[in-house]
């Protein structure tokens, strides 16, 4: 049974870059597409983007400028970094295992991280 | 790119069925059968309910049902229980990229 665990900064500053990683523990690595989707509080689900074993990267279309996904195969781990965040970006943010090619649908989730953006 | 359209919340009594629909466009839900359906309770990661419309996942009760008619996709929830209660997501893949609705509250009544 796989196991996403995520970490990083939880409070950051307006202008300031967003890190998170996200650790894939149990199952198969190479098989599967890796996720990024972000929550605003009390609103709805926003897919990021998305790295597939590859390396190919695809990315919402308005985040596109701020958003790098890369990914870790030695460790397991992919990461998101979002530069230049604004209050606009606080959210939980989930990583989210994705079954693609020829089908399409995240199967197993992080346990999200808030981030808050606040001067 | 816009979200899907959802309706709000619905609601039904303890084994009612109940149904949220998920509206797109030809280029999302009608064009492509990977329609998926997520239950999040408050303050949890979303869990996959459906999958490629109507597919269910091993462990979800057959409560649980998808279609799809054109471009819109709907989620059919049958014999309601109180743990039903929760927010519901639709999400279509659209080529590249990835689109959800905007989420359904459902109130077990």
């Amino acid at each position: 049974q796989v196991q996403l665990q995520q970490w990083g900064a939880g409070l950051l500053r307006p202008s300031e870059t967003l890190s998170l990683t996200c650790g894939v523990y149990g199952g198969s690595f190479s098989a599967y597409y890796w996720s990024w989707i972000r929550q605003p509080p009390g609103k709805g689900l926003e897919w990021i983007g998305e790295i597939h074993h590859s390396g190919s990267t695809y990315y919402i279309p308005s985040l596109k400028s701020r958003v790098t996904i890369s990914v870790d195969t030695s460790k397991n781990q992919f990461s998101l970094k979002l530069s230049s965040v604004t209050a606009a970006d606080t959210a939980v943010y989930y990583c989210a295992r994705v079954t693609g090619s020829g089908t399409y649908y995240f199967d197993s989730w992080g346990q999200g991280t808030l981030v808050t953006v606040s001067s | 790119q816009s979200a899907l359209t959802q309706p709000r919340s619905v609601s039904g009594s303890p084994g009612q069925s109940v149904t949220i629909s998920c509206t797109g466009t030809s280029s999302d839900v009608g064009g492509y059968n990977y329609v998926s359906w997520y239950q999040q309770h408050p303050g949890k990661a979303p869990k996959l309910m459906i999958y490629d419309v109507f597919k269910r996942p091993s462990g979800v009760p057959d409560r649980f049902s998808g279609s799809k008619s054109g471009n819109t996709a709907s989620l059919t929830i049958s014999g309601l229980q109180a743990e039903d209660e929760a927010d519901y997501y639709c999400c279509s893949y659209a080529g590249k990229y990835v689109l959800f609705g905007g989420g359904t509250k459902l109130t077990v009544l």
